[in-house]
């Protein structure tokens, strides 16, 4: 079956870095996708990352693909207020998307 | 370029009634999709139409039905509201659609709820 897993919560210090974890059960996934929600917004795409691909990054975010585990990591460095939203992980295969149900990450001051 | 937008961001309907939320998407995409978001089960994939035609469609009864329109809009609508339709309403677009980078837009969404 196709499932996207994440915890629910997840609470950070500002200036730490938050790691955000997802695993998926379909291993014929194409790309791997992180998206951010703000309340009162809709899905803001933040990255994503081939399948074949063990590693991405983009400035303060890094995406680490574990293909034989099918885990998905989202480290945010120093992480600041605004980051504060649900993060949500995706895979998609053929002509389908699957979203988990969203990490929603916090703020400590 | 302009984003995708939502119409109405708010709607109370009555069990019974039938609703039809609206989207105006990228100019130039061809793929829109709408998914229905609940705190109990997430983000569910509704359908997506491809260039004014439905390509795929999730796992909802017949009551939710949608249409793309030539001039980069979109319409949801639901007949027969029942009380667990109540939900945000997001409408997606992107160049493609599909498994083929499917880097999707969304809209902030139609929150509807059901009385």
């Amino acid at each position: 079956g196709e499932d996207v897993e994440q915890s629910l919560f997840l609470s950070v210090r500002e200036g730490d870095s938050s790691v955000i974890n997802c695993t998926y059960t379909d291993s014929s996934s194409t790309y791997l996708y992180w998206y951010k929600q703000e309340p009162g917004a809709g899905l803001q795409l933040l990255t994503y990352i081939f399948s074949n691909m063990d590693m991405k990054q983009d400035q303060r975010l890094t995406v680490l693909l574990n293909k034989k585990d099918k885990h998905l990591s989202l480290r945010i460095a120093d992480t600041q207020t605004g980051d504060s939203a649900i993060y949500f992980c995706a895979e998609s295969m053929g002509d389908k998307i699957i979203f988990g149900k969203g990490t929603r990450l916090h703020i400590l001051p | 370029k302009a984003g995708v937008t939502q119409t109405p961001r708010y709607l109370i309907k009555t069990r019974g009634q039938q609703v039809t939320l609206s989207c105006s998407f990228i100019s130039g995409h061809r793929s829109v999709s709408w998914y229905q978001q609940t705190p109990g089960q997430g983000l569910q994939f509704l359908f997506e139409y491809f260039s004014e035609t439905q390509r795929n469609k999730g796992n909802f009864p017949g009551r939710f039905s949608g249409r793309q329109f030539s001039n980069s809009r979109s319409e949801m609508n639901v007949s027969t509201l029942e009380l667990g339709d109540s939900a945000l309403y997001l409408c997606a677009s992107s160049l493609e659609g599909g498994g083929w980078s499917y880097e999707q837009y969304f809209g902030p969404g139609t929150r509807l709820t059901v009385t």
